[in-house]
């Protein structure tokens, strides 16, 4: 079993939806939650970080983690053709280490 | 902020051959980490710099080494280069006491 499991997609939806994006993982100790977004031929690039349960919200973006189920999520409101990419969860038991998802790749459709 | 920057962009060596990719830390980052992107996969930890001292490594072999150097620039070296190796290789820079690290936009490696 992988420490951080992700949905690959792709997830197609229409522009102005709102995505839900999706990570399970195994490990308690991780207690620092990030998400990137990795444009074709590109960097990820870091959206959300959160440390322990909780909510956070920037922007469209939303970001949640549910420790005692071991499962977060990335909300994205009013989703935009300009959000197509894929989507990489990460997650870090406070040490040097991330493990990423696989990641999942989303097409907002004009 | 000039952020990370990576060279070369791409590269294509034979197996067997021995490879050096080279990656500028965001300005005022003291940390440097390394990642391997095969295609279609999350990116794998390969090791971590801090102050010019590795502090942390992943499950890679040690024919995969690097340098920090006092600039914070950086170095990841692999030799013996095998086919399993062609990946997109990723610097990230971050503060040390920072989380959330700011990727370059990586070295495609192709091994042929």
């Amino acid at each position: 079993q992988k420490e951080v499991e992700q949905d690959p997609g792709p997830l197609s939806v229409p522009e102005g939806a709102i995505v839900s994006l999706n990570c399970t993982y195994s490990n308690s100790a991780f207690q620092y939650f990030m998400w990137y977004r990795q444009y074709s031929r590109k960097g990820p690039e870091l959206l959300m970080y959160t440390y322990s349960s909780g909510n956070k919200e920037d922007g469209r973006f939303t970001a949640q983690v549910d420790k005692s189920s071991k499962y977060i999520s990335l909300f994205i409101r009013d989703s935009q053709p300009s959000d197509s990419a894929t989507y990489l969860c990460a997650m870090s038991a406070g040490t040097y280490k991330y493990i990423f998802g696989t990641g999942t790749r989303l097409k907002v459709l004009a | 902020e000039t952020g990370v920057t990576q060279s070369p962009t791409h590269l294509i060596k034979t197996r067997g051959q021995q490879v050096t990719l080279r990656c500028s830390s965001q300005s005022g980052h003291n940390t440097v980490s390394w990642y391997q992107q095969a295609l279609g996969q999350g990116p794998q930890f390969i090791f971590q710099y801090y102050r010019e001292e590795e502090n942390g490594r992943g499950n890679f072999p040690p024919r995969f080494s690097g340098l920090q150097f006092p600039n914070y620039s950086s170095e990841l070296n692999v030799n013996a280069l095998e086919l399993d190796d062609s990946a997109l290789y990723l610097c990230a820079s971050s503060l040390s006491s920072d989380y959330g690290y700011t990727f370059g936009s990586g070295t495609r490696l192709t091994v042929v």
